[in-house]
């Protein structure tokens, strides 16, 4: 089955940019998804279809996908952007075609 | 307002069985497919099973296949999960999410117990 890569933690300080990867074998032919996810919330979509945003994300959250990696980016960091990020994708090869990444943890020094 | 409410969840014994729920509102319910997601303690998300938006097509993780059973009621705006044979590892919160690739509506989740 298919798997996806994250750094368990990124860290960096407030107005900085974080860049949070998700490796898969050639996951730049897959549409990748972002979400976050705060301590006792569901999880919120905040970049799909490698590089697109939802209605209500800030324009500071980017997504790009080539290759092996997919990359969350987000600029001028905020205090509430410390949270979870899962990136995941739909493998319609396979007939278990749900995959997520391990998550990465967004800590905001 | 547009969303998504599960209930259900509880605690049962390893063997068990249970059923939840996931009443969907404010929008064309019968126009999307659905997947449930779980979630356990302290760990990632785990994507379980997706339905279409007929019902005609249906996947499910290997990790639940076999024991659990997803199916939704268009008529009812709502769409279930049927758990059987439950194990300690089926231990999580539980959450419906509307969308094929990407997810862009969840509900706040149910949570699932199992332990004797």
């Amino acid at each position: 089955s298919y798997v996806l890569t994250q750094p368990p933690s990124v860290s960096v300080a407030p107005g900085q940019t974080a860049r949070i990867t998700c490796g898969g074998n050639n996951i730049g032919s897959k549409s990748v998804h972002w979400y976050q996810q705060k301590p006792g919330q569901a999880p919120v979509l905040v970049v799909y279809d490698d590089s697109d945003r939802p209605s209500g994300i800030p324009e500071r959250f980017s997504g790009s996908n080539s290759g092996n990696t997919a990359t969350l980016t987000i600029s001028r960091v905020e205090a509430g952007d410390e949270a979870d990020y899962y990136c995941q994708v739909w493998d319609s090869s396979s007939d278990h075609p749900g995959v997520f990444g391990g998550g990465t943890k967004l800590t905001v020094l | 307002e547009v969303q998504l409410v599960e209930s259900g969840g509880g605690l049962v014994q390893p063997g068990g069985s249970l059923r939840l729920s996931c009443a969907a509102s404010g929008f064309t319910f019968s126009s999307y497919e659905m997947n449930w997601v779980r979630q356990a303690p302290g760990k990632g998300l785990e994507w379980v099973s997706y339905i279409s938006s007929s019902g005609s097509t249906i996947y499910y993780a290997d990790s639940v296949k076999g024991r659990f059973t997803i199916s939704r009621d268009n008529a009812k705006n709502s769409l279930y999960l049927q758990m059987n044979s439950l194990r300690a590892e089926d231990t999580a919160v539980y959450y419906c999410a509307r969308g094929y690739s990407g997810y862009e509506l969840w509900g706040q989740g149910t949570l699932v117990t199992v332990s004797s």
